[in-house]
């Protein structure tokens, strides 16, 4: 069973741009969740989508959005980046049918943003 | 007052010994508990899942929960060098489904 997958592994932008990350979750996983890993924060939740819609969101300014599609994978866009967005970007799929919260990460994104 | 502590460590341990990883947490709501092992540059791996309170085994792994303390508790039996890597405790309410993340214990494991 294929994992997580997430794409690009590294992107690279500059001060102001904008960045796009995407995300396709497990075969059958409907739930898609994204956190930011910046270094010495741990793990931060930014957001949840299922069946298409946004269900929660983390402690984030609005220019951090995205979208689930039909397929059940996810976009996270990031608008007019700042120095302290660099971070990995990390995406994970979980199955609403199962009976606990089990999350499985994918590889993540790392930005960078100079 | 952050809702997940753990100690970030580093923890340098012999091959062999066996190793205690915790995490605090201080909403009584929580009632899924993980843990989940990250090597370097690469995503979280789901090592334990526990609901409630208890103790679950698998294999030289044990994960225990003590509610009442607030308390959640890694054991990892006969440590080898492949189990260096980063550990973060996880947990979630009931009915919620984000996850909340201690900052990671960073554990080597000395041939």
């Amino acid at each position: 069973e294929a994992g997580v997958t997430q794409s690009p592994t590294h992107l690279i932008k500059t001060r102001g741009q904008q960045a796009t990350l995407r995300c396709s979750p497990i075969s059958g996983h409907t739930s898609v969740y994204w956190y930011q890993q910046a270094l010495g924060l741990g793990l931060q939740f930014l957001l949840w989508y299922d069946e298409g819609e946004e269900r929660n969101r983390g402690n984030f300014p609005p220019r951090f959005s995205g979208r689930q599609f039909p397929n059940y994978s996810s976009e996270l866009n990031v608008n007019a980046l700042e120095l302290e967005d660099s971070a990995l970007y990390l995406c994970a799929s979980r199955s609403l049918a199962g009976v606990g919260n089990e999350q499985f990460f994918g590889p993540g994104t790392r930005l960078t943003v100079l | 007052q952050k809702e997940v502590e753990q100690d970030p460590g580093p923890l340098s341990v012999p091959e062999g010994a066996i190793v205690s990883l915790n995490c605090t947490y201080s909403n009584s709501a929580f009632q899924y508990f993980m843990w989940y092992r990250q090597y370097s540059r690469k995503g979280p791996e789901l090592l334990m899942y526990t609901y409630s309170s208890g103790n679950k085994e698998d294999g030289r792994f044990t994960a225990q929960v003590d509610k009442s303390s607030k308390y959640i508790s890694l054991f990892i039996r006969d440590s080898q060098p492949s189990d260096s890597a980063t550990y973060l405790c996880a947990m979630s309410a009931t009915g919620a489904n984000n996850l909340f993340f201690g900052t990671g214990t960073r554990l080597t494991v000395i041939p």
